[in-house]
Parts: C-alpha cells; sequence; structure tokens
C-alpha cells in the first residue's frame, strides 16, 4: 500500500525548532521528488518546500528560506524538514506528498499524487 | 508566478455544473498544472494533472482544460460530496497554489 506518514508536530514557542518527519512504504521512495505543503487554519494550501530524487536539488518558499531545511534518509525511506526560528505564521498543518519520479535520467510529472494525513505545528507563546 | 482562482466561492445545487477558473501570469510551460480537492481535516486529493488528465480513480464528472495560462476545471452534474474547496497548482519548477476556490451548497 503506497503511504506517506507524517509526524513530528507539536506545540512550540516562538524562536524554537521542530523537525517533521514522513515515513514512505509501498513504492520506490528514492526515485520521488517530495515535498512539504502546509494550511494555516482558516487558510489555503500553500507550498513550503521540495527536494529531488537523490536530494540534490532544494527548493523554499521565501516565507521559510533560510529558516526551514528539507532532507530526505533514502536508507530510511524518510523526509524531513527542519523548522528553525519559528514564528507564530507557521502554525499549520503540514502535509508531505510525492510529486514526480525519475528512473534512467528521465523525470516524469504528474502532479502530487500521494499524500500524508498531515502534522499539526503550533507555534504559541 | 502567481496563480490567481476564480470565483472564490461557488454556490450551486447538486447536479449543476461548476466551472472553476486558474489563471496563471506567467505560461504554464508542458501544461504542468493540476487540480485538487481539499475537504476540512483531510488530505488535498489529486484530480487533474497535466491540465487535463485525470488522476487513477477520479469521475469522469471531472474534466480539466486550457494551456498557456488559461485554466479550468468542469465538474458536470453535482454530486453531494463534491462540495469542497478546489486548488489548482503549477507543479515543476515552481510550485505554487492558487488561492482555491470554495464550492458550496446552494
Amino acid at each position: 500500500q503506497v503511504q506517506l506518514v507524517e509526524s513530528g508536530g507539536g506545540v512550540v514557542q516562538p524562536g524554537r525548532s521542530l523537525r517533521l518527519s514522513c515515513a514512505a512504504s509501498g513504492f520506490s521512495f528514492s526515485t520521488y521528488a517530495l515535498h512539504w505543503v502546509r494550511q494555516a487554519p482558516g487558510k489555503g494550501l500553500e507550498w513550503v518546500a521540495g527536494i529531488s530524487s537523490g536530494g540534490r536539488d532544494k527548493y523554499y518558499a521565501d516565507s521559510v528560506k533560510g529558516r526551514f531545511t528539507i532532507s530526505r534518509d533514502d536508507s530510511k525511506d524518510t523526509l524531513y524538514l527542519q523548522m528553525n526560528s519559528l514564528r507564530l505564521e507557521d502554525t499549520a498543518v503540514y502535509y508531505c506528498g510525492r510529486l514526480g519520479y525519475c528512473v534512467r535520467g528521465s523525470c516524469y510529472y504528474y502532479g502530487m499524487d500521494v499524500w500524508g494525513q498531515g502534522t499539526t505545528v503550533t507555534v504559541s507563546s | 508566478i502567481v496563480l490567481t482562482q476564480s470565483p472564490g466561492t461557488l454556490s450551486l445545487s447538486p447536479g449543476e455544473r461548476a466551472t472553476l477558473s486558474c489563471r496563471a501570469s506567467q505560461i504554464v510551460n508542458n501544461n504542468y498544472l493540476a487540480w485538487y480537492q481539499k475537504k476540512p481535516g483531510q488530505a488535498p486529493r489529486l484530480l487533474i494533472y497535466g491540465a487535463s488528465t485525470r488522476a487513477t480513480g477520479v469521475p469522469d464528472r471531472f474534466s480539466g482544460s486550457g494551456s498557456g495560462t488559461d485554466f479550468t476545471l468542469t465538474i458536470n452534474r453535482l454530486e453531494p460530496e463534491d462540495f469542497a474547496v478546489y486548488y489548482c497548482q503549477r507543479y515543476h519548477s515552481s510550485w505554487t497554489f492558487g488561492q482555491g476556490t470554495k464550492v458550496e451548497i446552494k
């Protein structure tokens, strides 16, 4: 069964750090690009960060650049989001998702077809 | 790139057709444009990718069209489970979402 499961959310004070994890199963994790998307209370979806298959390329939204770091451990089939210097406006449900795969030098993109169930991050003093 | 969705809210009755628009500030190369359905407490669900290809398991009452900078999601014969918020997203080189269109029961 193809699945992504996030963990690591919680309540944290402004300025502190938190690391989210996204464990994958049921597919060839290393071949897929993976992304984080969040939804703040009452707001729309916001793309946060992405990482290519192999981990060489990393991309960030301006709102988190310099504070968040995306990484992956293909030996553990796990995606991470290290969140530092957290702000009140980072409060949201964070989702991981897979978006495209690369095989034998060719890459195929077809939207984020598999998503985790989300983990809630609350930044509050 | 900025994606602008319209209208913000669509009030319709079951059985009616919904037409949602997504306009990009720049050309979306290779039609890397997707549509998602989002319900409260659930993860987003991919409906359409490549502007017009239905994802696996998506009913054929959902259809996508458009190219370049103008895209449309059409939902024919709205079912009760279709009332939700819909987002468009460019998914290559830039992964921005539109602000969403809420389809609500009239």
